[in-house]
């Protein structure tokens, strides 16, 4: 299995809602991502787990809180967004640091 | 400060006709290479990688890479392009001496490939 699976695979919320953000992979990587992506940008790395561990924050407003339950699961949960909030929410995993497997992303659209 | 450099937006080629994207690097160090591809709506998608060996690698649906050291580049080729080639592609960088697993993707190139 060489798929990271994400759920939902589209999101509209209110500024006052709590939701979560979930992302699935078997391939028994031990590094995974969430990334945003504005349209025809590049990804921007938001949180890096390794080996289950939170290893890099890049300065992510706490109304996004990573969560790694075991080395197969991650999720991101949302509370309080704003508008500019509004994105492509990408997961990716990866072993060793080599070559990053994505999965299709969910839309969040924050009214 | 590390960076990686997409310096064409949107790259259009006639079907049949080689392509190339460029992607030039500033990492220290030895750098792991990589090019993606992203679909309309989708996630990105790997398809090849130089880590160390040979300066020319091959991945996915005929692509292809040379890494040069010297100009500090990873162009991306294909020998023919198609139509299902039109799509965003990412040149990434991880600098290994970092110590971690972070990536630094460059701002994207749009390939067009016209009939």
């Amino acid at each position: 299995d060489t798929e990271v699976t994400q759920t939902p695979k589209h999101l509209v919320m209110g500024m006052t809602n709590k939701k979560s953000l979930k992302c699935e992979q078997h391939m028994g990587h031990r590094a995974m991502y969430w990334y945003k992506q504005k349209a025809k940008k590049p990804p921007e790395l938001m949180f890096v787990y390794s080996y289950e561990k939170l290893s890099i924050n890049e300065s992510v407003p706490s109304r996004f809180s990573p969560e790694c339950p075991n080395s197969s699961l991650l999720n991101l949960h949302l509370h309080a967004l704003q508008p500019e909030d509004s994105a492509l929410y990408l997961c990716a995993s990866s072993q060793s640091g080599t070559e990053q497997f994505f999965g299709p992303g969910t839309r969040l659209t924050v009214l | 400060a590390q960076s990686v450099a997409q310096p064409e937006d949107q790259v259009n080629v006639a079907e049949g006709n080689p392509l190339t994207v460029k992607c030039t690097y500033s990492v220290s160090g030895n750098p792991y290479l990589f090019w993606y591809v992203q679909y309309p709506n989708r996630g990105l998608q790997f398809l090849l990688k130089y880590i160390t060996g040979d300066n020319l690698v091959k991945g996915s649906y005929g692509f292809e890479a040379e890494f040069n050291k010297s100009q500090t580049s990873f162009h991306l080729k294909k020998p023919s392009a198609l139509v299902s080639d039109s799509a965003l592609y990412f040149c990434a960088v991880r600098d290994t001496n970092s110590g971690t697993y972070k990536y630094i993707f460059g701002t994207g190139t749009r390939l067009k490939v016209l009939a």
